[in-house]
């Protein structure tokens, strides 16, 4: 069983609707991240949280908002997406930073599609 | 900014050895090396850090030229476990850390 994970595995939405994908880890880490992995792309950082501070947002789209209520969780909202925002969405943790030394454990992913 | 890998895709047999390159365009602080499996997700492989320390968790080895700004991954005598797409990733000044595009690995037996 993966220290992160990550729920729902799939997700299709229609672009007027809203929804949440959750990321839980079980690591004691104090940064999380959320990803976007397109296929022929390298994987996109979207948003960094440390000690549940958002200490990045890489120009993402304001359609993408993020919450981090504590350490733990981390949430990514979606509304009014459009199709080219279908992607496997990725989260990580980490003991804290974004990179150095600490290495990123990353949970399954969702899989969203936007019809 | 982001790095540069090659191959961008190789085919190996069972027992054959691969290197896989990435390079930056800017200098290294650490390169951080992962695998994902298809429908996976990334796995932690190894960190190198500027001054030469490692860390990893498997037997596979790595190099890390700050010179050259770039790092190679060795897999040797592969396994039918190693196929997989690898990323590495680069920490460069300010903490700004990116991933390269990958490289598929098939190992055949």
């Amino acid at each position: 069983e993966t220290g992160v994970t990550q729920t729902p595995r799939h997700l299709v939405m229609g672009m007027t609707n809203k929804k949440s994908l959750k990321c839980e880890q079980h690591l004691g880490h104090n940064a999380m991240y959320w990803y976007k992995q397109s296929a022929k792309k390298p994987l996109e950082l979207m948003f960094v949280y440390n000690f549940k501070e958002q200490t990045e947002n890489n120009s993402v789209p304001s359609r993408f908002s993020p919450e981090c209520p504590n350490s733990s969780h981390l949430f990514l909202h979606l509304h009014t997406l459009q199709p080219e925002d279908s992607a496997l969405y990725l989260c990580a943790s980490s003991q804290g930073g974004t990179g150095g030394d600490s290495p990123l454990h990353f949970g399954n992913g969702t899989r969203l599609t936007v019809t | 900014q982001q790095p540069v890998q090659s191959p961008q895709a190789v085919i190996l047999r069972e027992g054959e050895d691969a290197v896989i390159n990435c390079s930056s365009s800017k200098a290294l602080y650490s390169v951080h090396w992962y695998r994902q499996k298809h429908g996976e997700a990334p796995v932690f492989l190894m960190i190198l850090l500027k001054g030469g320390e490692q860390k990893g968790h498997e037997k596979i080895s790595a190099s890390f030229n700050e010179k050259k700004q770039q790092s190679s991954l060795y897999l040797t005598a592969s396994q039918l476990s190693y196929s997989g797409t690898y990323f590495c990733g680069t920490e460069t000044s300010g903490n700004q850390f990116y991933f390269g595009t990958g490289t598929s690995l098939t190992v055949i037996p």
